[in-house]
């Protein structure tokens, strides 16, 4: 049991670049969300999943794109690359019920883009 | 606009004293985070509070949820230098999985 695993775990980009981010997780889970935390900021949420073939915006959505395509993946996308997506990137999942709920969080990706 | 903000930003403690931090949010919710980071680390879930009047304990750490007041407190006893680190609390403001976090409390003790 691996719990949540993210790929890569540092990159850096040039300006314009695409690449994909890869949250995987095997606690059939099914919520699925994507974070960036800045310095001195806490985590704002990009994008989440509420389940297999579901996405939903955050509050930062902006300049990224997600899918869902299996229940254990989520990923996130940056078609093109812009310094301000410089940032530390972190993919949680969660079991949410009415009495009990355990979040679990990947170990990040530091992304910096030139 | 929706908010969560924790007081203080950072605080200093000394070992073996007692300490509150207060984490309160700006519309009703009934679903209150509390996570450790430590520095370069992912988010450790701490407690998870589910409902008005919850109070959760692990260890030297309490947290208690009053929804009435939009307030949670992380009460520290005796705290010891393990414990430094930053802390954030989330809420799920909108009842449907998105977290708003707060910016976080650093905390650090000293002998």
């Amino acid at each position: 049991n691996a719990g949540v695993t993210q790929t890569p775990k540092f990159r850096v980009l040039k300006t314009g670049q695409s690449m994909t981010l890869l949250c995987a997780q095997d606690m059939n889970h099914e919520y699925m969300y994507w974070y960036r935390q800045d310095p001195g900021m806490g985590l704002r949420l990009i994008h989440y999943s509420v389940g297999e073939g579901t996405t939903a915006k955050g509050e930062v959505p902006d300049g990224y794109n997600v899918s869902r395509l299996k229940k254990q993946n989520f990923l996130l996308g940056l078609e093109s690359a812009a310094p301000s997506q410089t940032s530390v990137y972190f993919c949680a999942s969660t079991v949410r019920g009415r009495q009990t709920e355990t979040q679990y969080f990947g170990p990040g990706t530091r992304l910096l883009v030139l | 606009e929706l908010k969560v903000e924790q007081n203080p930003l950072f605080l200093s403690m000394q070992e073996g004293k007692n300490y509150t931090i207060y984490c309160n949010y700006s519309t009703t919710s009934d679903r209150l985070y509390w996570y450790r980071q430590d520095p370069g680390k992912s988010l450790e879930s701490l407690f998870v509070l589910l409902s008005n009047g919850a109070v959760k304990q692990e260890g030297r750490l309490m947290a208690s949820l009053d929804t009435k007041a939009r307030l949670s407190t992380l009460h520290i006893t005796a705290a010891v230098h393990d414990l430094s680190a930053t802390y954030f609390c989330a809420v799920d403001l909108e009842a449907n999985s998105k977290l708003t976090f707060g910016k976080g409390i650093t905390l650090s003790v000293r002998p």
